[in-house]
């Protein structure tokens, strides 16, 4: 159904690693944006890619950080894992005047 | 910075009444977007909204934008078992996607 793909659906990694989460974006959409969605709240948004560059960042430290390729795949990285970076990461993918496409998200788990 | 503010924060119905979610932003939006999420589920969008005023209806969903562009509601009526989820609305300031708490809707049947 969508055209979004994110792996891996689940993860679980130990406060202080490092962790690379991937998103495929739906053909033809050159834009991608990343969320952080905790537990009952709305989607946070982290930052967002156009054509490979950075172009827009929410209220995150930079040990978050993203990647975008010459395909429109991206990934999110974060550094020094910390207990509540414990969330749902949600990619996105739109194109000019469209809605965002969601992938299913990655539930990433820090103990 | 920008905030989007939802109210409520839960709503129960019963199947078939009427439910209504408020949206409402701290700066005037380009654009409205409103997304819905099961339980369980990713964000799907539904409808953007952006001429001031605008109103437009998807089945038994009517979606509003204010005249000043920083609010905007979304209308369910007659509500059915399968409206059951989370909607968002979130706003667009520069292609950045800020989203409300969102509304929980659960209906009895």
């Amino acid at each position: 159904e969508t055209g979004v793909t994110q792996s891996p659906t689940h993860l679980i990694k130990t406060r202080g690693q490092q962790v690379t989460l991937r998103c495929s974006s739906q053909s033809g959409h050159n834009t991608v944006s990343w969320y952080q969605q905790a537990l009952g709240q709305g989607p946070q948004f982290i930052f967002q890619y156009y054509r490979e560059e950075e172009n827009g960042r929410g209220n995150f430290p930079p040990r978050f950080s993203g990647l975008q390729f010459p395909n429109y795949s991206s990934e999110l990285n974060v550094n020094a894992l910390e207990l509540d970076d414990s969330a749902l990461y949600l990619c996105a993918s739109s194109g000019f005047n469209y809605g965002y496409t969601f992938g299913s998200g990655t539930r990433l788990t820090v103990v | 910075g920008q905030q989007v503010m939802q109210i409520p924060q839960y709503q129960h119905v019963q199947e078939g009444e009427d439910f209504t979610t408020y949206c409402n932003s701290s700066t005037t939006l380009s654009n409205i977007q409103w997304y819905k999420q099961r339980p369980g589920g990713h964000p799907v969008f539904l409808i953007q909204l952006v001429k001031s005023g605008e109103v437009k209806k998807q089945k038994r969903l009517t979606f509003q934008f204010g005249e000043a562009k920083k609010n905007s509601s979304l209308h369910i009526t007659a509500t059915q078992t399968t409206d059951v989820g989370t909607y968002f609305c979130a706003g667009n300031q520069g292609g950045k996607l800020i989203f409300g708490q969102g509304t929980e809707l659960s209906v009895k049947p």
